[in-house]
């Protein structure tokens, strides 16, 4: 079993959609969490941290669920420019500290 | 500007030939990581290295050979140069072990061409 899994996609969805992201880890020592954006050809960006209590940024919500070991995105009102690859991320210490990158889902939103 | 920076953005070059990609960053991180993002878009960690000492080391060929002259930059040297090669690099920092549990911050890539 992968340390991170995500499902690749791709989602395609109409603009105004909304749209959720799951995410599965496997270490249940891993104490932070985050969701990255890269954009094609681009590198990736760091688009918000994910809490137990659950946070929003605009259009965007994170919630973690430590007893599952999951962790979630959801876009409201998708727009064009979300198009993107969507980047889920844990860090453990499992004998050290380890960032482990999930593969990503892409995403295409559409006009 | 705050940023990781690498350099050279794009490179292309021969089958055999040897090459250097530079990163610097002026976060004031401590550590710092080199990873190779292939045709599929997996990122996958190469290196990483604490304070200019080597902290993970994942199943590279020996050709390739990071260089930490000081914690603010970390260099990667690629030996005789594979079609296989051909990937982005992305260099990127972090705090480590200052706050282990904060995010890593990228720099914006280096394309490497093998011909």
């Amino acid at each position: 079993r992968k340390e991170v899994e995500q499902d690749p996609g791709p989602f395609n969805v109409p603009e105004g959609a909304t749209v959720a992201f799951n995410c599965t880890y496997s270490n249940s020592a891993s104490q932070s969490f985050f969701w990255y954006r890269q954009d094609c050809r681009k590198e990736p960006k760091l688009l918000m941290s994910v809490y137990s209590s659950g946070n929003e940024d605009g259009r965007f919500t994170a919630q973690l669920n430590r007893a599952s070991q999951y962790i979630s995105l959801l876009i409201r009102d998708s727009k064009l420019s979300d198009s993107a690859t969507y980047l889920c991320v844990v860090i453990g210490n499992t004998g050290g500290f380890k960032t482990i990158f999930g593969a990503g889902t892409r995403l295409f939103v559409k006009a | 500007d705050t940023a990781v920076s690498q350099t050279p953005k794009y490179l292309v070059t021969q089958m055999g030939n040897d090459k250097s990609i530079k990163c610097e960053q002026n976060l004031g991180h401590d550590t710092m990581y080199w990873y190779k993002q292939d045709s599929k878009k997996f990122l996958k960690i190469m290196f990483s290295y604490n304070n200019k000492e080597l902290i993970i080391n994942e199943t590279v060929p020996n050709r390739f050979s990071p260089k930490s002259p000081d914690k603010a930059h970390l260099n990667l040297h690629i030996n005789s140069l594979e079609l296989g090669d051909s990937a982005v690099y992305f260099c990127a920092s972090s705090q480590g072990y200052q706050d282990p549990y904060q995010p890593q911050h990228f720099g914006d890539g280096t394309r490497l061409s093998i011909l």
